[in-house]
């Protein structure tokens, strides 16, 4: 089954303790993103690949890092979280940056 | 990206269709016109896109007026599991990593009673 895999799906963790969530695709796609979703907010981008160690940043990168190593695989780093990262974070990948799959989601809070 | 308009929210009956309306007048001439919806918290779903034909797949049709400036999307017998909330965006078919962001307003909140 084509899918955008997540993990974890919930975290509770502690300021300044790095952390990271990992997103997995089996679609073969070159594009993959990270997005944060907080009430009142939308949906923002944080960072794009657009294929293996090509990324950039989005629109809200403070905070986090990136990398892509593998086709497959672009998780997502928080060296030093903080509370205003607490939000619900969703990773997406399609085969040029148009139609978009996301996964399942990560409840992120930080304390 | 050109913007859209959709009202905040309907509903309808289950096993009756759903019409679902975007207006996007600004649009131009290389714009696809996307609907993708979210589950309560659930990642946010594709469902169709289209530039200027109508466009059916397994999930809902979509339609496109003439002049392009508005579509309604079609769930054909929407069912208890197609509440959600519904985006309409318009996005050009080229893309390089600046404008591959997805963008979405407030959408529709779409509530299908029993």
């Amino acid at each position: 089954e084509a899918q955008v895999t997540q993990n974890p799906r919930y975290l509770i963790t502690v300021t300044g303790k790095k952390l990271t969530v990992t997103c997995s695709q089996n679609m073969n796609h070159e594009y993959m993103s990270w997005y944060r979703q907080d009430p009142g907010l939308g949906l923002r981008q944080i960072y794009y690949s657009m294929n293996v160690e090509v990324t950039d940043k989005g629109d809200v990168p403070e905070g986090y890092k990136v990398s892509r190593k593998e086709k497959r695989n672009f998780p997502l780093i928080l060296e030093s979280p903080s509370p205003n990262q607490t939000s619900l974070y969703f990773c997406a990948s399609s085969f040029g940056g148009d139609t978009q799959y996301f996964g399942p989601g990560t409840r992120l809070t930080v304390l | 990206d050109a913007k859209t308009t959709q009202p905040p929210s309907m509903d309808c009956a289950e096993g009756r269709a759903a019409n679902l309306p975007c207006n996007h007048s600004t649009i131009s001439g290389n714009e696809y016109v996307y609907w993708y919806r979210q589950i309560h918290s659930q990642g946010p779903q594709y469902i169709i896109h289209g530039l200027k034909n109508n466009e059916t797949n397994e999930m809902a049709s979509l339609i496109i007026t003439e002049d392009r400036k508005s579509s309604t999307l079609i769930l054909p017998h929407a069912t208890l599991r197609d509440t959600a909330v519904y985006y309409c965006i318009v996005r050009p078919n080229l893309y390089t990593g600046a404008n591959s962001k997805l963008t979405f307003g407030k959408g529709i909140t779409l509530s299908v009673r029993p």
